[in-house]
C-alpha cells in the first residue's frame, strides 16, 4: 500500500464504548498528526507527532488520548465520548514538521450515540 | 480574528471561466502556504505550495502570494465540473510545527 492509510473507514459508537483509530503511512516521513474536521467548522488540529514524540498538544479533551508507537503508526485512542465528538478524524503526515505541505489519509468517520 | 480566512461561497463558474478564490491570514510572520482540493466525504489533497511572493503556476492553477497584504490566491483557469470542490487555504506560522486551514471555499463549476 501507499500514501497514508486510515482505518476503520466508518465508526459508531456509545458513549460509555472505548474505540481505537489507526493511521499507517508509507511515504517515510517523520511526523504525522490528527485533524478533526466537524461540519462548518474548519479542520482543527488536535496532536502533532515527530519521530515518535509528541510535539504539540492543541488543547484537546482527555477523553482522546493519542500513541505514536514508531514514525510509521499512530493511534487515537477513545474513550467516554460525547456526541460533539462526531466527526471525520483524518490523520496526515509529512516529511518533517514544518514547511512542508502534509499528505491525508482518507479519514474516520465517527459517529458517538 | 480567524487566522486565516476564506469566503466559504458557493463560488459558481461557468465551465471554461477562471475562478478566483482568495484566503487572507493574520500572522504577518507566516512562512508557508498551501492550497488543497477536498471532493465531498474525501480528505483533502494538496494541490499547491507556495513560500515566496508572487505567482506559481502548476497546470490550470496559478497561486498568488503578498505577504505584506497578507493574503493568498488561487486562480483556476480553464474551469471544469470535475474542479467543484471545496478549496482549502492552509498556513504554517513562522517556526511553527503546525498547518492551520481556512474554513475553504466551496466552488461549483456548472457545464
Amino acid at each position: 500500500e501507499t500514501g497514508v492509510t486510515q482505518t476503520p473507514r466508518h465508526l459508531v459508537m456509545g458513549m460509555t464504548n472505548k474505540k481505537s483509530l489507526k493511521c499507517e503511512q508509507h511515504l517515510g516521513h517523520n511526523a504525522m498528526y490528527w485533524y478533526k474536521q466537524s461540519a462548518k467548522k474548519p479542520l482543527e488540529l488536535m496532536f502533532v507527532y515527530s519521530l515518535e514524540e509528541r510535539v504539540e498538544n492543541n488543547s484537546v479533551p482527555s477523553r482522546f488520548s493519542p500513541e505514536c508507537p514508531n514514525s510509521s503508526h499512530l493511534f487515537l485512542h477513545l474513550h467516554t465520548l460525547q456526541p460533539e465528538d462526531s466527526a471525520l478524524y483524518l490523520c496526515a503526515s509529512s516529511q518533517e514538521v514544518g514547511n512542508y505541505g502534509y499528505t491525508f489519509g482518507s479519514g474516520t468517520r465517527l459517529t458517538v450515540v | 480574528q480567524k487566522e486565516v480566512e476564506q469566503n466559504s461561497g458557493p463560488l459558481s463558474v461557468p465551465e471554461g471561466a477562471i475562478a478566483s478564490l482568495n484566503c487572507t491570514y493574520s500572522d504577518r510572520g507566516s512562512q508557508s502556504f498551501f492550497w488543497y482540493r477536498q471532493y465531498s466525504g474525501k480528505s483533502p489533497e494538496l494541490i499547491m505550495s507556495i513560500y515566496s511572493n508572487g505567482d506559481k503556476e502548476d497546470g490550470r492553477f496559478t497561486a498568488q502570494l503578498n505577504k505584506a497584504s497578507q493574503y493568498v490566491s488561487l486562480l483556476i483557469r480553464d474551469s471544469q465540473p470535475s474542479d467543484s470542490a471545496t478549496y482549502l487555504c492552509a498556513v504554517i506560522k513562522a517556526a511553527g510545527n503546525k498547518l492551520t486551514f481556512g474554513g475553504g471555499t466551496r466552488v461549483l463549476v456548472k457545464p
